[in-house]
């Protein structure tokens, strides 16, 4: 079975451009979370897709967006990007959701801002 | 909002040694899991705790639940070289009808001297 996928693995962007980040989770998940990562501030909770629907968001700025499509794919887009947001942006899949089982995650998208 | 402590931030210990690190939540959590990220690579679950007390093992890894449901602990017995990566535990609160999201503690660095 194959893994979480998460394309591109690496970007480096300047600030004020936008970017937008894919996950392919593992087939039969239906529920993909989207983590910040950082040395400073560990793993931070961005949002959880759930059957195309967002059931929980973390403390981000309206800057960043989700969606989930009909075959569970996700992406996440970040607008206005500034120099803090440069970390590494992980994806995990899990067929129930809602914390309740095991985040399966992918490679991550370590992204530069400068 | 809702916060996982974790501790130690850092932990050097040598070969054959001990290893413990601990979660803390100031409210019950309906479940715990811990994961392992090694260095550049991405969290994979170890394990995840459900039950008030609960006790579990895996080889040399040992994991416990407190009996109130807020804190956690991971203790290695005899640490390997092949032990060296970042501990996270992320907890799950219940709460009525929201949908639930893991929160990851901030994670123990650990580093293993040969």
């Amino acid at each position: 079975k194959a893994g979480v996928t998460q394309t591109p693995r690496y970007l480096i962007k300047t600030r004020g451009q936008q970017v937008t980040l894919s996950c392919s989770p593992i087939s039969g998940h239906r529920s993909v979370s989207w983590y910040q990562q950082t040395p400073g501030q560990g793993l931070q909770f961005l949002f959880e897709y759930f059957s195309e629907t967002q059931r929980n968001k973390g403390n981000f700025p309206g800057r960043f967006s989700g969606r989930q499509f009909s075959n569970s794919r996700s992406e996440m887009n970040v607008s206005t990007l500034e120099l803090g947001d440069s970390a590494l942006y992980l994806c995990a899949s899990s067929p129930l959701g809602g914390g309740l089982g095991e985040l399966f995650f992918g490679e991550g998208s370590r992204l530069t801002v400068l | 909002g809702q916060q996982v402590m974790q501790i130690p931030q850092y932990q050097h210990v040598q070969e054959g040694e001990d290893f413990t690190t601990y979660c803390n939540s100031s409210t019950t959590l309906s479940n715990i899991q811990w994961y392992k990220q090694r260095p550049g690579g991405h969290p994979v679950f170890l394990i995840q705790l459900v039950k008030s007390g609960e006790v579990k093992k895996q080889k040399r890894l040992t994991f416990q639940f407190g009996e109130a449901k807020k804190n956690s602990s991971l203790h290695i017995t005899a640490t390997q070289t092949t032990d060296v990566g970042t501990y996270f535990c992320a907890g799950r609160w219940a709460g009525g009808t929201s949908y639930g999201k893991l929160t990851f503690g901030q994670g123990t660095i650990l580093t293993v001297h040969p």
